[in-house]
């Protein structure tokens, strides 16, 4: 079993749409989870990231953490043509925002159909 | 945000040959850099982690004899591919950040994509 598992997608739907993105994870030892964002042929964009269980909400994004289930997910409201990238979920057992090395999940593809 | 950049973007070498990777830090001091190696429907693994000044320190299963890395400085970290085999092809990609800022936030290159022929 991977530690990190995220459906790759392609996930498809139209604009304006609620899209979920999901990832679960096996070492209960991660304390900070992180959603990056990554265009073709660019690095990774950090999004949003959190450390307890909960809600944490930014603009369109929430970030949702369920320790107990091991289970994070990002939701975007008002979906947009231009949110259609790559979405990566990462978590680290130390310090938030990657200041330490980041265990990753594969990333879905989003697409947003006009 | 802070911008790293990363060079080359792509590169193709011969079986054998060795193939160096740049990774700068452009508008801050980057005290710590990460390397990461990402296969095709896999994801980003972390390769290794370099401390300005200090030898990297190699995660499981990565050979430190064949993957160099330097952190010579607070804006320049290099991964060399040592006799590179086509099995080394992959997406290269690194981060940075300042460990003396308050914004612990990693930044990411653009990524190498290797092809070793």
């Amino acid at each position: 079993q991977k530690e990190v598992e995220q459906d790759p997608g392609p996930l498809s739907v139209p604009e304006g749409a609620i899209v979920s993105l999901n990832c679960t994870y096996s070492n209960s030892a991660f304390q900070y989870f992180m959603w990056y964002r990554q265009y073709s042929r660019k690095g990774p964009e950090l999004l949003m990231y959190t450390y307890s269980s909960g809600n944490k909400e930014d603009g369109r994004f929430t970030a949702q953490v369920d320790k107990s289930s091991k289970y994070i997910s990002l939701f975007i409201r008002d979906s947009q043509p231009s949110d259609s990238a790559t979405y990566l979920c990462a978590m680290t057992f130390g310090s938030g925002g990657g200041a330490d090395g980041l265990t990753f999940g594969k990333g879905t593809h989003l697409i947003i159909q006009p | 945000g802070a911008v790293v950049s990363q060079h080359p973007s792509w590169v193709i070498c011969k079986s054998g040959t060795s193939v160096k990777i740049e990774c700068r830090s452009l508008d801050f001091q980057a005290t710590t850099m990460f390397w990461y190696r990402q296969f095709p429907k896999q994801s980003l693994m972390l390769m290794a982690t370099s401390n300005e000044g200090s030898k990297a320190t190699y995660e499981q299963g990565v050979e430190k004899d064949k993957f160099l890395i330097n952190h010579a400085s607070l804006t320049l970290s290099t991964l060399t591919v040592t006799s590179a085999h086509p099995e080394d092809s992959s997406f290269y990609i690194c981060s940075a950040v300042d460990r003396g800022s308050v914004n612990t936030e990693a930044f990411f290159g653009q990524g190498t994509r290797l092809t070793v022929v």
